[in-house]
């Protein structure tokens, strides 16, 4: 049983507001991820990290940020928020070697107004 | 370029066998993931291939052909829980943090 949780689950937050998304695991596992996925699209990677200190930016470009000061903590910050922000944005975390299945928390649903 | 392609929705019936195929155009390949999710909820991992053939794991098993670009997941005696998205996911080599996913194939099964 995986055990990454998230919070909060769902979110509805004016423009211009600053928001962290809480993202931790259980598990002892190096590496976690941030996804965002809109309605009936697949998920793109937003962030990752390879253990504390590291912070990577994935594929699709996102004005949020990260941070991973501890291992099983790692929380995503939008310094002012959007409607564009509007989405589901999903936190991952898997073992540092293979076959690096990622485990994911049930998501945070964000709506900016 | 990365393209990853799967039908959109599908319909079966409690009891039957269904198909989900996957074909994936990727800048190399290093494995392939199957995950479920119902809807609202987080995906959960099925089946990981990164050697031609089939892998089994209950009512579920997974195909993949790298010379052909294609896997398919295999679901028997379907149960209504059943009923979700399956997310086809490809890593790409030199990468093995990022997984690139389709945008998933929604089974519905009736009774």
């Amino acid at each position: 049983e995986a055990d990454i949780y998230q919070t909060p689950r769902y979110l509805v937050i004016g423009t211009g507001k600053k928001i962290t998304l809480e993202c931790s695991q259980t598990m002892g596992h190096d590496k976690m991820y941030w996804y965002q996925q809109d309605p009936g699209m697949e998920l793109h990677l937003i962030h990752y990290s390879y253990g504390v200190n590291s912070t990577e930016k994935g594929d699709l470009s996102s004005e949020s940020t990260v941070s991973r000061i501890r291992t099983e903590h790692f929380p995503l910050t939008l310094e002012s928020a959007r409607p564009s922000h509007t989405s589901q944005y999903l936190c991952a975390s898997s073992e540092l070697v293979g076959p690096y299945e990622q485990y994911f928390g049930p998501g945070t649903r964000l709506t900016v107004t | 370029g990365q393209n990853i392609d799967q039908p959109t929705e599908m319909t079966a019936t409690e009891g039957a066998i269904v198909q989900i195929n996957c074909t994936y155009q990727t800048s190399g390949f290093n494995g392939l993931f199957w995950y479920q999710q119902h809807a609202g909820e987080a995906p959960t991992f099925l089946s990981y291939n990164v050697l031609d053939g089939l892998e089994e794991k209950g009512r579920f098993s997974s195909f993949l052909s790298r010379s052909k670009g294609y896997s398919y997941l295999l679901l028997k005696e379907l149960q209504m829980k059943d009923s979700a998205s399956y997310l086809c996911a490809v890593r790409p080599p030199l990468n093995t943090d990022k997984l690139i996913f389709g945008t998933g194939t929604r089974l519905q099964v009736f009774p």
